[in-house]
């Protein structure tokens, strides 16, 4: 099946530097490509999508200007997490679009802020 | 807007017990259902999907779930479970034509004992 990977798999910075995540889909084109954030024992939350050649579309509540997204071929999107805090830690997820209502997940990046 | 909703956090099964992860979705209008299973240090990998036809569907690993449109369910089941089926569950909905909006339950993470 479709493989996306992501990387790093884990992250610590310290606050107020900022952190890049790459999701590539490895073996198909991926013209959509969509990022979670998920919490512990909490729900995936979907923080944008991502369209290849234009701006992504953020969910409300998400700040654009601080989750900086771009999605410059159609295999590989970047989540940028500028200034980064410690409310920021999280593990973050990307998925591409495939055929028939299907996404293809990475394997996630978890990211500590100190 | 549509909610998921998956009760319980953890079920703790031994080997060959037959299993049921529930799912129980609000929606004013018609959705798509997925399953995704997240094996440890993996990615989410989609399971099984209702868009349409038989309310039945089935994976190839064993696993069915049956689309209940009037209880609005969409139950996991296994008859006999293995060691490896030892993972996290997560429910997910999307409304038909969206671009890719899934919006997941918690998620339960099945533990399957010797």
């Amino acid at each position: 099946g479709a493989v996306v990977s992501q990387h790093p798999s884990r992250v610590i910075c310290k606050s107020g530097t900022s952190v890049k995540i790459e999701c590539r889909s490895l073996d198909f084109q991926a013209t959509t490509m969509f990022w979670y954030r998920q919490f512990p024992k909490k729900s995936l939350m979907l923080m944008a999508t991502s369209n290849e050649g234009s701006k992504a579309t953020y969910e409300q509540g998400v700040e654009k200007d601080k989750f900086l997204i771009n999605h410059a071929s159609l295999t590989l999107s970047t989540l940028t997490v500028t200034s980064a805090h410690p409310e920021d830690s999280s593990f973050y997820i990307c998925s591409a679009r495939g055929g028939r209502e299907t996404q293809y997940f990475g394997p996630g990046t978890r990211l500590l802020v100190l | 807007a549509q909610s998921v909703t998956q009760l319980d956090s953890q079920v703790p099964v031994f080997e060959e017990a037959p299993v049921e992860l529930r799912c129980n979705y609000s929606s004013s209008v018609s959705v798509y259902l997925f399953w995704y299973v997240q094996y440890p240090n993996q990615g989410l990998q989609l399971l099984l999907k209702y868009l349409s036809g038989s309310t039945l569907v089935e994976s190839i690993n064993g696993f069915e779930a049956e689309f209940n449109k009037s209880q609005t369910s969409f139950h996991l089941r296994k008859p006999s479970v293995h060691i490896s089926d030892t993972a996290e569950y997560f429910c997910a909905v999307k409304m038909p034509g969206s671009q890719g909006n899934l919006i997941f339950g918690k998620g339960t993470k099945l533990s399957v004992k010797p």
